[in-house]
């Protein structure tokens, strides 16, 4: 029974447009989020977050927004570059208990 | 060292014997985690420690596999009676408030 969810395995970008990652969540418990990157052969890195207090959390091209009523968040990246492909990992947690993650989303960026 | 450190990267072994992971995590971080990827496959949760609390095995998919965190520091996940279905990059993970930090991972060949 997955509580976060990533429903799209693989997702194709032209090189400057935008990359938007999709992300559900089951848990109404859930108080803060993370987006994490992963190249091959490497482990995965902390991208960006964002605390259910907040809708919105920009970091540069990176933006996620959160959208609890529909327990849904998403990773905005634009402009999209090629260095942007990878594996997208969304992230949940409940204060002080474990960070659960869905199962990726894999990014390619075309040129 | 700074960072999650894990030990060996890399694991060739026959069906059939035992191996072991280790991790070092992170000083000062109470929760530590494994999760393990299979090729093509996203990341599945193995087993969560946080400070001295009983650790989460919900993860672990057979009895073959354990955990144990010494002193609240470095873990070690043994596969006994390895398969050919456990070859998978195995990834350690250690937080502190919110945010996980991985390590590299040890890629497992079982053959």
């Amino acid at each position: 029974d997955q509580q976060v969810k990533q429903n799209s395995p693989s997702l194709s970008v032209q090189e400057g447009r935008i990359s938007i990652l999709n992300c559900d969540y089951t848990n109404s418990m859930f108080d803060y989020f993370l987006w994490y990157k992963k190249y091959p052969a490497e482990g995965p890195t902390f991208l960006i977050s964002i605390s259910s207090i907040k809708d919105k959390n920009e970091d540069g091209r990176f933006t996620v927004f959160l959208n609890k009523s529909a327990k849904h968040l998403s990773l905005h990246i634009v402009p999209s570059q090629p260095g942007d492909s990878a594996v997208y990992f969304c992230a949940a947690s409940e204060r002080d208990d474990k960070i659960i993650f869905g199962k990726g989303t894999r990014l390619h960026i075309l040129p | 060292g700074a960072g999650v450190s894990q030990s060996p990267s890399n694991k060739v072994t026959e069906k059939g014997k035992d191996v072991e992971l280790r991790c070092d995590p992170i000083s000062g971080h109470t929760a530590l985690y494994w999760y393990r990827q299979s090729l093509g496959q996203g990341l599945e949760f193995l087993i969560y420690f946080q400070g001295n609390s009983a650790p989460d095995k919900s993860g672990l998919p057979s009895d073959r596999f354990s955990a144990e965190r010494t002193g609240g520091s470095v873990s070690t996940l043994t596969i006994q009676r390895t398969q050919q279905e456990d070859s998978a990059v195995y990834l350690c993970a250690s937080s502190s408030i919110l945010k996980a930090f991985f390590g590299q991972g040890t890629r497992l060949t079982v053959v």
